[in-house]
């Protein structure tokens, strides 16, 4: 098994662009998180998904941030218009059905 | 007051030492995770428990709910064990992860 795949694992913007960040979790895992992380902040969750079903996006930022899976294999976390304190890595985790978290390396996201 | 407060925040200690690193928290929890971080950035899950204690090579957990304390040790620590470990909760039926400041360790040859 490959693991959590994530793309790209770095990615350069210019302020105002749209950044797409790809994740494919683990085969049979049947809920997937997207994390960002700072040094200020530390860990923080923006997302989950159950199932392919949103179940909680309290920590989505704002409105600029979406997340989808259109199925259980992918999913995509879109920032639009990408600001500078967007600059953070961004990490999808697959989780197990007994909870347990497989992180993907993480795309670090800089936003000049 | 943070949710899951980790203790030291930093630590370093020479190769060989056993290291302790605590995590405590004010919520009640249906598991609790320990997280390691190396310096290439990639996070590693090396415990999920509820109770009692865990073990894996020389690293261990241990739980105390009534307290909300956890623990996580290293035994023989060496070199490549430097990285940052955070301690994270999950509240309830919940899935999301409520995550500690992470603890810097470094151990020096």
């Amino acid at each position: 098994d490959a693991g959590v795949i994530q793309s790209p694992r770095h990615e350069v913007t210019e302020m105002g662009q749209e950044v797409t960040l790809r994740c494919k979790p683990i085969s049979g895992h049947n809920s997937l998180f997207w994390y960002r992380q700072t040094m200020m902040r530390g860990l923080e969750l923006l997302i989950y998904f159950n199932n392919n079903v949103p179940i909680d996006d309290s920590g989505m930022p704002e409105d600029r941030f979406s997340a989808k899976m259109p199925n259980a294999s992918f999913s995509t976390l879109k920032i639009q218009p990408s600001e500078p304190r967007d600059s953070a890595v961004y990490f999808c985790a697959s989780i197990t059905p007994g909870g347990r978290q497989y992180f993907g390396p993480g795309t670090r996201l800089t936003v000049t | 007051k943070n949710e899951v407060e980790q203790s030291p925040q930093n630590l370093t200690a020479q190769e060989g030492e056993f290291i302790t690193i605590n995590c405590s928290y004010s919520v009640g929890i249906s598991a609790l995770h320990w997280l390691q971080q190396h310096p290439g950035g990639g996070i590693v899950s090396l415990f999920m428990l509820s109770s009692g204690k865990k073990k894996h090579g020389r690293l261990i957990a241990t739980i105390n709910i009534q307290e909300k304390h956890s623990s996580l040790h290293i035994t023989a620590s060496h070199p490549r064990d430097s990285a940052v470990y955070i301690c994270a909760v999950r509240s309830g039926g919940a899935q999301k992860l409520v995550f500690g400041q992470g603890t810097r360790l470094t151990i020096n040859p």
